[in-house]
């Protein structure tokens, strides 16, 4: 069974650094590309950009590019999302998903609240 | 390419069939067009419900329907339940990038 299992919410306050994961079980880590994907309180879905694991190629979006830092670790499954200084408008639920080549998500972690605020 | 656009809200009786566009789907020349149609409720993480424009995954009802026309995707859901209340999001990446825009969302009121 696949699973993504997502590290769990986070209160943090600006300008504060900021890791979060997402364990992948269920099929070989190496071979699918990981996105991240941004939800802020009561809006819609954003693409923040993805990790192939197997080689640690990233590509970001445009909107987030520079503003966090996508890794991997295949020795343990794990990606990862990271923020060197928090804003409070980093405020979200973040998701990891597998996506597939024609760009679909076909497997979600839980999500993982990020809460921002001094 | 830029966000793709969707209605922000839907409303329809059970049983009846309702129809949610997204609009500013753009392709490499000569290539295929992907898009994908996820649900979410509240407090869950979204599901793909169509996938590869018109694809359903292994478990979606029958009722759930996805096409193209030119540059707009849709999706359409036949015979309406309560169950079908939720957001839905529409995406898409271009056949040379694995660079993935979202629509903003649409929110489906079951009458």
């Amino acid at each position: 069974e696949v699973q993504l299992v997502q590290s769990g919410a986070e209160v943090k306050k600006p300008g504060e650094s900021l890791k979060i994961s997402c364990k992948v079980s269920g099929y070989n880590f190496a071979d699918y590309l990981i996105a991240w994907v941004r939800q802020m309180p009561g809006k819609g879905l954003e693409w923040m950009g993805i990790i192939f694991p197997g080689d640690s190629d990233t590509t970001y979006s445009p909107s987030f590019q520079g503003q966090v830092t996508i890794s991997a670790d295949k020795t343990i499954n794990t990606a990862y999302l990271q923020w060197t200084s928090l804003k409070a408008s980093d405020t979200a639920i973040y998701y990891c998903a597998r996506q597939g080549s024609t760009g679909n998500f076909d497997y979600w972690g839980q999500g993982a609240l990020v809460t921002v605020s001094s | 390419q830029s966000a793709l656009t969707q209605p922000a809200s839907v409303s329809g009786s059970p049983g009846q069939s309702i129809t949610i566009s997204c609009t500013g789907i753009t392709s490499d020349i000569g290539a295929d067009k992907f898009v994908s149609w996820y649900q979410q409720y509240p407090g869950n993480a979204p599901k793909v419900i169509i996938f590869d424009v018109r694809v359903r995954p292994s478990g979606v009802s029958k009722r759930y329907s996805g096409s193209m026309s030119g540059n707009t995707a849709s999706l359409t859901i036949s015979g309406l339940q309560a169950e079908d209340e939720a957001d839905y999001y529409c995406s898409s990446c271009t056949h040379s990038s694995t660079l993935v825009v979202f629509g903003g969302g649409t929110k489906l009121t079951v009458l």
